[in-house]
């Protein structure tokens, strides 16, 4: 079944450390996001990727990465976490821009 | 600046009410319009979508959602509600290319 996959699901990590979140999709879909998440609020789009060796920066500031060598996989990276990171981050998909979004899980993550 | 507001964040119903979700956003261009869902513990999925034609759509499970242009409004409606509605509901709005902003959301909760 075609899908699209983050890990992991949960997360808390020390200050300082550098971590990478995973999402891979199986649909082939050209364009990929990360989004942040909290409570009660909008989602707020950190980065998009067009395609392969293709990414941008969306609205909200963020101190993470992404690449995007392959179709399928589009990880996101935090050089140095800070308890400031903490947040649930989505990734998602779609096959052309403005059609709507297939939605990861998530990954909720706590910086301690 | 571009937003979408959801008027209520959280709302509280019985089984068998009528629901009605307001949403309004600011921009004066074509836009492609969404409701999305959240149920306790899933990942964000698509409830129903407007790109044009019809003001009037349907999604899945029963919702549907009438585009007031001169409004800027897309709200979401369903006639009787069930328990298994008891979700976060989100408006988003698509103003071209990877550009879509989402409301913060409603808390739905449907007392049994």
């Amino acid at each position: 079944e075609a899908d699209i996959y983050q890990t992991p699901r949960y997360l808390v990590i020390g200050t300082g450390k550098k971590i990478t979140l995973e999402c891979s999709q199986t649909m082939g879909h050209d364009k990929m996001y990360w989004y942040q998440q909290d409570p009660g609020m909008e989602l707020h789009l950190i980065h998009y990727s067009y395609g392969v060796n293709s990414t941008e920066k969306g609205d909200l500031s963020s101190e993470s990465t992404v690449s995007r060598i392959r179709t399928e996989h589009f990880p996101l990276t935090l050089e140095s976490a800070r308890p400031s990171h903490t947040s649930q981050y989505l990734c998602a998909s779609s096959p052309v821009e403005g059609v709507g979004y297939t939605f990861g899980s998530g990954t909720r993550l706590t910086v301690v | 600046a571009q937003s979408v507001s959801q008027h209520n964040h959280h709302v509280i119903l019985s089984e068998a009410a009528s629901l009605e979700l307001g949403c309004n956003y600011s921009y004066g261009g074509t836009v492609n319009l969404f409701w999305y869902v959240q149920y306790p513990g899933q990942h964000l999925q698509l409830l129903l979508k407007y790109f044009s034609g019809d003001p009037l759509v349907k999604g899945i499970k029963g919702f549907e959602a009438e585009f007031i242009k001169s409004k800027f409004s897309f709200n979401l409606r369903k006639p009787s509600v069930q328990w298994s509605d008891t979700a976060e509901y989100f408006c988003a709005v698509n103003t071209g290319g990877f550009k879509t902003i989402f409301g913060a959301g409603t808390r739905l909760f449907v007392k049994a």
